[in-house]
């Protein structure tokens, strides 16, 4: 069964400051997704990873695949207020129909 | 920008009450997919369909679930008989056959009581 495990779960982080998400999956996928989800709102696609060694960056956040390590990880750079939100890591299963399989998420609240 | 649309925004129902999600996929997309996130959650996958048919769906999506494609455009879920730990936020997703990105849809909230 595939699994996606993200930690923490939850980051309480003052604005300036970097912190990283980090995303473990259980199987040889080579695709593994970021998105984002402000409260009650839908599911904002951020990165598409989709090979061993992507790295993406948009502003102040940065992803990253290692396939062989089975980690992604979204890196915050000097937070800012505006990037309060929960993110999830999803990934494709490698036999199915590329229906993605998410982790449980990180809230992400920064502090002005 | 093309975007996935969903209606309604949101449906209160009776336990024991069928009910229809609508989605309207990104005009050339050909995947389509349903997922729920149960308030506070994460989200689940519930089923995917290409070429008119079902191609894998989950352990969540049991009889009770269907979907269908009834006139081309439209995407629809039914829930035939609505049970409260059915209460949950469900999204419409599509991509392109040559993309995986997925795209999302504003989601319905469904709310059984």
């Amino acid at each position: 069964e595939l699994k996606v495990e993200q930690n923490p779960l939850f980051l309480s982080m003052q604005e300036g400051k970097n912190y990283t998400i980090y995303c473990n999956y259980s199987t040889t996928s080579d695709r593994l997704y970021w998105y984002r989800q402000d409260p009650g709102k839908s599911l904002e696609s951020l990165f598409v990873l989709l090979s061993n060694g992507a790295v993406k960056q948009e502003g102040r956040l940065m992803a990253s695949l290692d396939t062989k390590a089975r980690l992604s990880t979204l890196h915050i750079t000097a937070a800012v207020h505006d990037l309060s939100a929960t993110y999830f890591c999803a990934v494709d299963g490698m036999d199915s129909n590329y229906q993605l399989i998410w982790g449980a998420g990180t809230k992400l609240i920064i502090k002005p | 920008e093309p975007e996935v649309t969903q209606t309604p925004s949101h449906q209160v129902t009776q336990m024991g009450q069928e009910v229809i999600l609508r989605c309207v996929p990104i005009s050339n997309h050909l995947y389509f997919y349903w997922y729920r996130q149960i308030l506070g959650q994460k989200v689940e996958f519930l089923v995917s369909f290409y070429n008119n048919e079902i191609s894998e769906k989950s352990e969540i999506f049991d009889d009770q679930f269907s979907v269908e494609r009834p006139d081309g455009s439209n995407f629809t879920l039914k829930i035939r008989s609505t049970k409260l730990e059915d209460s949950a936020m469900y999204f419409c997703a599509t991509r392109l056959a040559e993309v995986y990105e997925q795209y999302f849809g504003p989601g319905t909230r469904l709310t059984v009581t």
